[in-house]
């Protein structure tokens, strides 16, 4: 069965870095885009941006420009996002999710991992 | 960016009734409008794609309409397992924006 599998709890101070795995198995890996969500605590759901295993292409929300990276190694099946200059507004719950569908990236978020959750203090 | 407008923010009710939440868009995104649940500690649920297709596994007391700007989710018949928070999340373009969500809580 489809399945996506997140790296642990973290905690990082102000202006560190973090990388979150999110390990993919029960489907073709490269055949699906992968996205990053993030929800803060008591609050909503937040888009990040996206990424393309096959080629690595990727696109990130304005916000996050410059400290922003998604990365992955397909011989794993394994999506990264590494988040930089970290602050504590970047406290949260980060979720990957599997992009389906074709039509350009208009598409439904149908597999989501478990969460990870980022603590950001110092 | 497009802007996501869902309402009501929250609203209580009982097990049986019928549940209707509204999704605006802020310019016309075609029926690339999702819904999802969640539910506390978990993580978001797809329930409804491309406006009004219901996911796999999702009970038909679940739909959706719309077009354009103007998106509904439905509940026809609330169950318990159907407390939670709904949020809809637009496709046609990036950033892919959510609503601010929807808290369905018991009366």
């Amino acid at each position: 069965q489809v399945q996506l599998v997140q790296s642990g709890a973290e905690v990082r101070k102000p202006g560190a870095s973090v990388k979150v795995s999110c390990k993919a198995s029960g489907f073709n890996f490269i055949g699906y885009d992968i996205n990053w969500v993030r929800q803060a605590p008591g609050q909503g759901l937040e888009w990040m941006g996206w990424m393309n295993p096959n080629g690595g292409n990727t696109g990130y929300t304005q916000k996050f420009q410059g400290r922003l990276l998604m990365t992955r190694n397909t011989s794993i099946s394994t999506a990264y996002m590494e988040l930089s200059s970290l602050k504590s507004g970047d406290t949260a719950v980060y979720y990957c999710a599997r992009g389906r569908g074709g039509n350009g990236g208009k598409y439904e978020l149908d597999y989501w991992g478990q969460g990870t959750l980022l603590i950001v203090s110092s | 960016d497009i802007q996501m407008n869902q309402s009501p923010s929250s609203l209580s009710t009982s097990v049986g009734d019928k549940v209707i939440i509204n999704c605006r868009a802020s310019q016309s995104i075609g029926t690339f409008l999702n819904w999802y649940q969640q539910k506390p500690g978990t993580a978001p649920k797809l329930l409804i794609h491309a406006a009004s297709n219901l996911q796999d596994g999702v009970p038909s007391r679940f739909s959706g309409s719309g077009s354009g700007t103007d998106f509904i989710l439905t509940i026809s018949r609330l169950q318990p397992e159907d407390f939670a928070t709904y949020y809809c999340q637009q496709s046609y373009s990036a950033p892919k924006t959510f609503g601010q969500g929807t808290k369905v809580e018991i009366k």
